[in-house]
């Protein structure tokens, strides 16, 4: 069955540094993807997302990398800030309906 | 950008009672909104799809007559928990279709069953 995974629970970084969360799927026929954010207490906020035509889109001091190849989907988060201090999740989306990974909690380090 | 608003944010109610919970799509139309369950420290599971004129789909596993959801105009999907018992607890959330430009989500419903 497909499933979304992401490959750790947890994150720590100094502020100021990069941040690189990943997501590996496991359906192959998944076409649009999607990170978001959600902060305690909030619903999921969209952060950015990717069609399989696509490896790579930028956004605002955000980046999102696609390999479809071994179904790997990555979030590069650069010059971390307190604010970005989250729980991140990758979705894949069919048809409208999302299946979302399990979240990675970041926590940048003042 | 899109908005949606979900209400109540919170909600504590007496076990046995049923809860509505609403979700607007403030600024654009959406015939189809989608229902999340989130258990704390757990992922989102898409409980239901709401369709605009007709009856929800729900996934395998959740309960219609308990989930009850009524998307009655093209800016209103409402999720009515009925009989609500203490396993009910949860974050429940709504999203919607953005007119094919992505999947905006509401706040989020905590609802609390005693």
């Amino acid at each position: 069955g497909e499933s979304v995974g992401l490959h750790l629970p947890t994150l720590s970084v100094q502020e100021g540094d990069n941040s690189i969360i990943n997501c590996a799927y496991s359906n192959s026929a998944s076409d649009y993807f999607i990170w978001y954010k959600q902060e305690s207490g909030k619903g999921p906020q969209f952060i950015i997302d990717i069609r399989s035509n696509m490896d790579k889109r930028q956004g605002q001091r955000v980046t999102v990398l696609l390999n479809k190849t071994v179904k790997h989907l990555s979030l590069q988060i650069a010059a971390t800030q307190p604010g970005d201090s989250a729980v991140y999740f990758c979705a894949e989306n069919i048809g409208g309906k999302s299946t979302f990974g399990d979240g990675t909690t970041l926590t940048v380090k003042p | 950008g899109a908005v949606v608003s979900q209400h109540p944010s919170r909600v504590i109610c007496k076990s046995g009672t049923s809860v509505k919970i609403e979700c607007r799509s403030l600024d654009f139309q959406a015939t189809t909104m989608f229902w999340y369950r989130q258990f704390p420290k757990k992922s989102l599971m898409l409980m239901a799809t709401s369709n605009e004129g007709s009856k929800a789909t729900y996934e395998q596993g959740v309960e219609k007559d308990k989930f009850l959801i009524n998307h009655a105009s093209l800016t209103l999907s409402t999720l009515t928990v009925t009989s609500a018992h203490p396993e009910d607890s949860s974050f429940y959330i709504c999203s919607a279709d953005d007119r094919g430009y992505g999947y905006t989500f509401g706040s989020g419903t905590r609802l609390t069953v005693v």
